[in-house]
C-alpha cells in the first residue's frame, strides 16, 4: 500500500477519556501534517513534522493534545481528557516537503466523544 | 492572515453539464499556491488541480480547469463533461510559498445527478 494509512477509522470515547490516534505516511515522505475537520468545516491545519521534529503547532492544539513522530516514520496524537468539542475528523497528510511537492491525505480518524 | 471564502455550500448539475466552483481568497503575499481538493464520501481527500500564483496561464487538468484572477484574488474551477464520480465535497486551499500549512475554505457539495 502506497497512500497515508490512518487508525483507527472511528473512534468512539466517553468525555474524559484518554485517545491515540495513529498516522502511516507514504514511506519516502519526511513531511507528516495533522489537520482536523469539523461538521461543515473545512480541515484546519494542527501540526507538522519534518522527520522526527515537530515544526509547528496552531494555537488550536491545546495542552491537551500532543503529537509525537519518534522516529521519523509514523506519527501519533493523542487527546487527554477528551471534550465533546474534540469531536471531529483527524487527517493526516505526507509529503516530500518543499513548495513543489503534493500533500497526500489518509481517509481519516472520526472522533465522536460522547 | 489569510482567508479562503467558498460562497456556494452545495450545487447540483446534471451529468455532462459544465459547472463552475467559485472562491475567492485574501493574502498580502505574492508568493503562494492554489489549489482544489476534492473529498468524494468517506474517502481520502485528492488534489485536483494546482495553480502557482507567479504563473499566469491557468492550469488545466483533463476535465479540470481554473480561471484565477490574480488581481482579483478568485480562483474558479470548472469541471467540463461533469461524471457521477465526480460528487463530492470540493475544498478551494491556499498555500504560501515556503510554508507547510494549507489554508482550506469551507468546502462546496456538489451532486452530479444522473
Amino acid at each position: 500500500d502506497t497512500g497515508v494509512s490512518q487508525n483507527p477509522r472511528h473512534k468512539i470515547t466517553k468525555r474524559g477519556q484518554n485517545v491515540t490516534f495513529r498516522c502511516d505516511p507514504i514511506s519516502e515522505h519526511n513531511r507528516l501534517y495533522w489537520y482536523r475537520q469539523t461538521l461543515g468545516q473545512g480541515p484546519e491545519f494542527l501540526t507538522y513534522f519534518q522527520n522526527e521534529a515537530q515544526l509547528e503547532k496552531s494555537r488550536l492544539l491545546s495542552d491537551r493534545f500532543s503529537a509525537e513522530r519518534p522516529k521519523g516514520s509514523f506519527s501519533t496524537l493523542e487527546i487527554q481528557r477528551t471534550e465533546q468539542g474534540d469531536s471531529a475528523m483527524y487527517l493526516c497528510a505526507s509529503s516530500l516537503g518543499g513548495p513543489d511537492t503534493e500533500a497526500f491525505f489518509g481517509q481519516g480518524t472520526r472522533l465522536t466523544v460522547v | 492572515a489569510q482567508t479562503v471564502t467558498q460562497s456556494q455550500p452545495e450545487m447540483s448539475v446534471q451529468e455532462a453539464e459544465t459547472v463552475t466552483l467559485s472562491c475567492t481568497y485574501d493574502t498580502s503575499e505574492n508568493n503562494y499556491y492554489l489549489f482544489w481538493y476534492k473529498q468524494p464520501p468517506s474517502r481520502q481527500m485528492i488534489l485536483v488541480i494546482r495553480q502557482e500564483a507567479y504563473k499566469q496561464q491557468n492550469a488545466t487538468e483533463n476535465r479540470f480547469s481554473v480561471n484565477f484572477q490574480k488581481a482579483a484574488k478568485s480562483f474558479s474551477l470548472k469541471i467540463s463533461d461533469s461524471q457521477l464520480g465526480d460528487t463530492a465535497m470540493y475544498f478551494c486551499a491556499f498555500m504560501k510559498r515556503w510554508d507547510d500549512k494549507i489554508i482550506f475554505g469551507k468546502g462546496t457539495r456538489l451532486h452530479i445527478l444522473p
